[in-house]
């Protein structure tokens, strides 16, 4: 069974600090994808990382991609308020995805 | 605002009904995603079109089918209801290319009583 783990599930961090959110996915995926969804709004597609070795950064935020560990990670730099939401990663194994639990990040000021 | 479509926002239904969710594309996507949200299951990929085309099918039910039109718009019809399809029901387009970024429309919450 193909299986997409983050961790942790719930984070609460203080603002200006630092943190990282792990993707381990089970099968092999040329693609992982993160997105982010607000309480109650729907999803937004934040990075695809399309290679081993992907780094993409947008803002505070940078995502990586290891295929061979196959794990990604999201990494948070100074959290600042506005980046609590829950985000997802998912995984797209022959056209269909498959999405981590979500981890729910409170960035406390 | 993603520039995806979809109506209705909220439905009410009873179980044993049968309703439709409709979902119009960002201009110039070729691609349509479904996927179901809940609590229990979390984020479930239901099924992709592609120009109208079947591409991929995730963890959809029987009772569920879907369409895409030549307009590119796309029906996901949802029969035989259950209280367990009681969900967030979204719609996702994208270009078609191979970076295949989504763009999420903001939903159809589903409930059946």
């Amino acid at each position: 069974e193909l299986k997409v783990e983050q961790n942790p599930l719930f984070l609460s961090m203080q603002e200006g600090k630092n943190y990282t959110i792990y993707c381990n996915y089970s099968t092999t995926s040329d693609r992982l994808y993160w997105y982010r969804q607000d309480p109650g709004k729907s999803l937004e597609s934040l990075f695809v990382l399309l290679s081993n070795g992907a780094v993409k950064q947008e803002g505070r935020l940078m995502a990586s991609l290891d295929t061979k560990a196959r794990l990604s990670t999201l990494h948070i730099t100074a959290a600042v308020h506005d980046l609590s939401a829950t985000y997802f990663c998912a995984v797209e194994p022959g056209n269909q995805f498959y999405f981590g639990t979500g981890t729910s990040l409170t960035v406390i000021p | 605002d993603s520039g995806v479509t979809q109506t209705p926002k909220h439905l009410i239904t009873a179980t044993g009904q049968r309703v439709t969710l409709r979902c119009s594309p960002r201009s110039g996507d070729l691609s349509v995603y479904w996927y179901q949200q809940s609590l229990d299951q979390g984020l479930q990929f239901l099924i992709q079109y592609y120009n109208g085309e079947e591409r991929a099918k995730g963890n959809i039910l029987e009772r569920f089918s879907a369409q895409q039109f030549p307009d590119l718009h796309s029906e996901l019809n949802l029969s035989s209801l259950e209280l367990g399809d009681s969900a967030l029901y979204f719609c996702a387009s994208s270009p078609g290319t191979n970076l295949n970024i989504q763009y999420f429309g903001a939903g159809t919450r589903l409930s059946v009583l």
